[in-house]
């Protein structure tokens, strides 16, 4: 069966443009969540869903970054006046829901800034 | 705020040795996950040790959980050149949450030399 997808793969835009990072989940997965891999570190928390709402968005490092997920599938993380620390990959994964479930992620978007 | 620390951040070495990596926190997580992650992929789950004191063996990997579940180790034996990625460990929190957060280690990047 399908994976997680995300799209683009690759994103290189200038320093204070807009991006939007999609993020398509398992089909019939509930649970979303969002990560940011730094180059050499581990992922680090940005976001979780549970449906459409944002169960925990605790880990979004300021007001320039929001995500959506209006019909409970496939999500967008918006980044407004991109900088130069925000380059990185941005991972999504999906579960079933619930403590500790397996999630699945997808292959990341890499985003560079100029 | 919960902290893995991994060890050692590099390892290089030739077919056949034997490694371990190691993962240390001052805090308590209800259970651990190792993830390996290849370039351009997301990470993949490899095992979840969820008791203290628990020894999983997945083939030539051997994964341990701490008594005090606050650290844990990755054994490799007879490494070969398909063992060659980034390793994740990430702890669940023990409590806050109803989904199980995952904070994830720095990651120990693997070179396994023929």
């Amino acid at each position: 069966g399908a994976g997680v997808s995300q799209t683009p793969s690759n994103k290189v835009t200038e320093k204070g443009k807009y991006v939007e990072l999609r993020c398509d989940p398992i089909s019939g997965h509930t649970a979303l969540y969002w990560y940011r891999q730094s180059l050499g570190q581990g992922p680090e928390f940005l976001i979780y869903f549970q449906g459409t709402g944002a169960a925990d968005d605790s880990g979004l490092p300021n007001d320039r970054f929001f995500a959506v997920r209006p019909e409970g599938s496939v999500s967008t993380l918006k980044i407004q006046r991109t900088e130069r620390g925000d380059s990185a990959v941005y991972l999504c994964a999906s579960t079933e829901g619930g403590f500790g479930r397996e999630q699945f992620f997808g292959p990341g978007t890499r985003l560079t800034v100029l | 705020t919960q902290l893995l620390e991994q060890s050692p951040q590099f390892l290089s070495i030739q077919e056949g040795e034997n490694l371990t990596v190691y993962c240390n926190s001052s805090s308590v997580f209800s259970s651990l996950q190792w993830y390996r992650q290849e370039p351009g992929e997301g990470p993949v789950l490899l095992v979840t040790v969820v008791t203290g004191g628990e020894v999983k063996k997945l083939k030539r990997l051997t994964f341990q959980f701490g008594d005090a579940r606050k650290d844990s180790s990755l054994h490799i034996t007879a490494a070969q050149p398909g063992d060659t990625g980034l390793y994740l460990c990430a702890g669940i929190n023990a409590g806050g949450t109803s989904y199980g957060k995952l904070t994830f280690g720095q990651g120990t990047i693997l070179t396994v030399h023929p």
